[in-house]
């Protein structure tokens, strides 16, 4: 079964500066899409950024990145400028199948923004 | 666009009784998802529908749960005998091909069972 694994169950930073969190995945497929999600306090789990595995180019959404290293099968998220409203849980989550797009979650990671 | 939703957004219910939760996809989606989270976990895969078809089920589903998409838009996840267990949110999401592949998801219905 595919694994996900989220290293730092929580982290904080101070606002306006940049954090960055890690993932790392374990796949069979070689192509296949990765997701991160937030979830606020709310629950609803909002997208963050995507990247496609079959592109090199790294996704940037606004302060949004991703560091993507397909050999290493890691993914992960750098936010610059961090606002307050950052604060959330984030979940790494590469698809399992090509077909069914089925999401494979980390147990997240708690990011705290200092103001 | 008005996202997925979800239906009801809470729930509480006794140990034994059946109950139902509701999902309208976005509306071009052809692809619907239902996941289930514990507190503390993230989201675990439940079962997924490409159009009417119900294409895989997590072994997570026990006999107790049941998933339908009659006419490939909306969906429901029964629930009978809810055990304590089931207390958790079910999420559902939505994707397909045109949109990218980007799976959408619902605000979530919360189940709790006393």
């Amino acid at each position: 079964a595919q694994t996900v694994t989220q290293s730092q169950p929580e982290m904080s930073v101070q606002e306006a500066e940049t954090v960055t969190l890690s993932c790392t995945y374990d796949t069979s497929e070689s192509d296949y899409y990765l997701f991160w999600y937030k979830q606020p306090p709310s629950r609803q789990m909002i997208l963050v950024i995507r990247q496609e595995a079959y592109k090199q180019q790294n996704a940037t959404e606004n302060r949004f990145s991703v560091n993507f290293q397909k050999a290493a099968k890691s993914f992960s998220l750098k936010i610059s400028d961090s606002q307050l409203g950052d604060a959330a849980m984030y979940f790494c989550a590469p698809t399992q199948e090509e077909g069914a797009q089925k999401l494979v979650f980390g147990q997240g990671t708690r990011l705290t923004i200092n103001p | 666009d008005t996202g997925v939703s979800q239906d009801p957004r809470h729930k509480i219910t006794k140990r034994g009784q059946n109950v139902t939760f509701r999902c309208d996809p976005i509306s071009e989606h052809n692809r619907l998802y239902w996941y289930r989270q514990t507190l503390g976990q993230g989201p675990e895969f439940l079962t997924y529908f490409q159009n009417e078809a119900q294409l895989e089920k997590s072994r997570l589903l026990s006999d107790r749960f049941s998933a339908e998409r009659p006419k490939g838009s909306f969906s429901t996840l029964e629930i009978q005998r809810t055990e304590q267990g089931d207390s958790a949110m079910y999420l559902c999401a939505s994707s397909s091909a045109s949109s990218g592949n980007t799976i959408y998801f619902g605000e979530g219905s919360w189940l709790t069972v006393v």
